[in-house]
């Protein structure tokens, strides 16, 4: 079964520009999750997505922003790049939470390689 | 208080020893607990994932969690040059897909 997919792998923008980073989760994985990678914060939650509506945030500014498609496949938005936004974004799927008996297993989130975004 | 505090090393063990690696959480509603390796430039892999108290042992990997202490452990037996690499516990509370990442321990294996 192929893994988590993301593109583009690198990316360079300059300062006030805007940046969307694509997402596909592990086929029959519905909830997507979104993550930053920096030197000084280290890996910090963005938000999450099951069937189409984001169901957790971080605390991120409003400036952060995905969306998820009805095959799963998520897209992460940053507008208005700041220097401090340069990180390694990765995403995460995971299997969908059943209604009733969830099982914890579910939760086991797996990564995609990441998007490693400079910005100048 | 940190949510997750992990000793961000850098932790060196000789080749064959075993590694200990620790992480204590603040959050008493956590139910799921997990260990990632990520080399240097790639992305998290999932080592072990443990939810009950106890031990849970996968190969050379044990994983230990202590819900009273707040406390969860990796050992690595028999450490090989290729464990070198950042180990980042994680937990989350269940029915939140949110995790919440320790700052990364990184062990040296030393031939």
């Amino acid at each position: 079964k192929a893994g988590v997919t993301q593109t583009p792998r690198y990316l360079i923008k300059t300062r006030g520009q805007q940046v969307t980073l694509s997402c596909s989760p592990i086929s029959g994985h519905r909830s997507v999750s979104w993550y930053q990678q920096t030197p000084g914060q280290g890996l910090q939650f963005l938000f999450e997505y099951f069937s189409e509506t984001q169901r957790n945030k971080g605390n991120f500014p409003g400036r952060f922003s995905g969306r998820q498609f009805s095959n799963s496949r998520s897209e992460m938005n940053v507008s208005t790049l700041e220097l401090g936004d340069s990180a390694l974004y990765l995403c995460a799927s995971s299997l969908p939470p059943p209604s009733s008996g969830r099982q914890a297993s579910t939760d086991t989130q797996y990564f995609g390689p990441g998007t490693r975004l400079t910005v100048l | 208080q940190k949510e997750v505090e992990q000793n961000s090393g850098p932790l060196s063990v000789p080749e064959g020893a075993i590694a200990s690696l620790n992480c204590t959480y603040s959050d008493r509603g956590s139910q799921s607990f997990f260990w990632y390796r990520q080399y240097s430039g790639k992305s998290p892999e999932l080592i072990m994932s443990i939810y009950s108290n106890g031990d849970k042992e996968d190969g050379r990997f044990t994983a230990q969690l202590n819900k009273a202490s707040q406390y969860v452990s990796l050992l690595i037996r028999d450490s090989q040059p290729s464990d070198s690499a950042t180990y980042l516990c994680a937990f989350s509370s269940f029915g939140n897909e949110k995790l919440t990442f320790g700052t990364g321990t990184r062990l040296t294996i030393i031939p």
